[in-house]
């Protein structure tokens, strides 16, 4: 079984357009996490969601939208993409509590915007 | 501020140790990472440090954590061809959430 599954794995569409990603854990953890990582490997967390509640918001254009129905799953709606939001991201999960903090990563949702 | 440096780059000889460094600035971080990514695959945790260890060992890993420098290596012993990835150093920032800041990930290349 898949610990932490994001779909689709990989995407291509045009600018302007409004795309979704999502990403469900079977670990039963607490805490989930949106990092994206741009072609030089460079990776940076977006957004954290702890129980369904946004806990992480950095700096990130409002046309990207996190939403978690439960805390098993945390999806990423972006709006009228444009080409600088071509890279890989990365769903995560951790336990937040009384735990060592690392993270388990997804296989990552490779973008390309043309 | 919130920051993890490394070198981009490292090739060794198969069967050589290789020893890839980061510097980060947390002086308050309780656990520091190092993550491996093979091509096309998500991150995987190699080993972990928690901030008043000095040193851990996992059969070809070796971990140093200089608290003063704030300075880590991951030594990996008898590299392999199959050790060839990028290796990205993370630091657990204190107070609040887990909040994870990595590195820019080091291309280990083992070549023959």
């Amino acid at each position: 079984d898949t610990a932490v599954s994001q779909t689709p794995k990989y995407l291509v569409t045009q600018m302007g357009n409004d795309k979704s990603i999502k990403c469900e854990q079977n670990l039963g953890h607490d805490t989930m996490y949106w990092y994206k990582q741009d072609s030089k490997k460079f990776l940076k967390i977006m957004f954290s969601y702890n129980n369904k509640e946004l806990i992480i918001n950095e700096t990130v254009p409002n046309r990207f939208s996190p939403k978690s129905p439960d805390k098993a799953h945390l999806n990423l709606h972006i709006n009228s993409l444009e080409l600088g939001d071509s890279a890989v991201y990365f769903c995560a999960s951790s336990q937040e509590v009384a735990s060592t903090g690392e993270l388990f990563f997804g296989e990552g949702s490779r973008l390309t915007v043309l | 501020g919130e920051d993890v440096e490394q070198s981009l780059f490292l090739s060794v000889r198969e069967g050589d140790s290789s020893v890839i460094n980061c510097t980060y600035t947390d002086s308050s971080s309780t656990y520091l990472y190092w993550y491996k990514q093979e091509p096309g695959a998500g991150l995987q945790l190699l080993t972990y440090i928690f901030s008043n260890m000095d040193m851990k060992q996992d059969q070809r890993l070796t971990v140093l954590l200089n608290k003063k420098d704030k300075h880590l290596s991951l030594r990996i012993a008898d590299t392999q061809t199959g050790d060839s990835a990028i290796y990205f150093c993370a630091e657990r920032i204190s107070g609040g959430y887990n909040k994870l800041i990595f590195g820019a990930g080091t291309r280990l290349a083992v070549h023959p």
